[in-house]
């Protein structure tokens, strides 16, 4: 069975500093989807974003970019020039190529403080 | 686009009561996903829809847990009978196909006194 797994309950960055959160993964298939989404207080899902697993060069969104490493299952979620609006919880999650089922990791809580 | 649209939004119920949440999933999605998040457990699937028929329930805790979707723009999640430890946020989500990001509710908050 697929499992995510983000080992940083909490984060803190200074604001227009980076930050970094951590996610790896477990899988035997070899293609596969990867998301981060975000969730505020208002504790909306919002879809960060996305990273094929057969695509070697790394997603940007904006400020966000990923690391991503299939070799060693690691999925990393960088935000560049941390904004005060970037506070919420951070999910990693994972979706097999036939079905868009998406297996959650348990969150990151990141802060910024001004 | 309206988004997926969940009711209600708080739900406070008394022990042993039915609880019945909703949701209607973006026109012309196929696939429609009832996620669970608890403290404790973080977001947990329940079960999910593809073309109105359910594909996967194993997530579905025990027989006090129902779901339906009876067409392609309406979903029910019931609890019957509720408990406290059913509270949690429970979200929709829907889909137009693999492999797609979700698009998610807004959540129901329930609470089971």
């Amino acid at each position: 069975a697929q499992t995510v797994t983000q080992s940083q309950p909490e984060m803190s960055v200074q604001e227009a500093e980076t930050v970094t959160l951590s996610c790896t993964y477990d899988t035997s298939e070899s293609d596969y989807y990867l998301f981060w989404y975000k969730q505020p207080p208002s504790r909306q899902m919002i879809l960060v974003i996305r990273q094929e697993a057969y695509k070697q060069q790394n997603a940007t969104e904006n400020r966000f970019s990923v690391n991503f490493q299939k070799a060693a299952k690691s999925f990393s979620l960088k935000i560049s020039d941390s904004q005060l609006g970037d506070a919420a919880m951070y999910f990693c999650a994972y979706s097999n190529e036939n079905t868009d089922k998406l297996i959650f990791g348990t969150g990151t809580r990141l802060q910024v403080f001004p | 686009d309206a988004g997926v649209i969940q009711s209600p939004r708080h739900e406070v119920t008394e022990m042993g009561q039915e609880v019945t949440l909703r949701c209607k999933p973006i026109s012309g999605h196929n696939s429609l996903f009832w996620y669970r998040q608890t403290m404790m457990r973080g977001l947990e699937l329940l079960i999910y829809f593809n073309n109105n028929v359910p594909i996967d329930d194993s997530g579905m805790p025990e027989d006090r847990f129902s779901a339906k979707m009876p067409n392609a723009s309406f979903s029910t999640l019931k609890i019957q009978p509720s408990e406290p430890r059913d509270s949690a946020v429970y979200f929709c989500a829907s889909s137009p196909g693999d492999p797609t990001p979700l698009h998610f509710g807004n959540g129901t908050r329930l609470t089971v006194t």
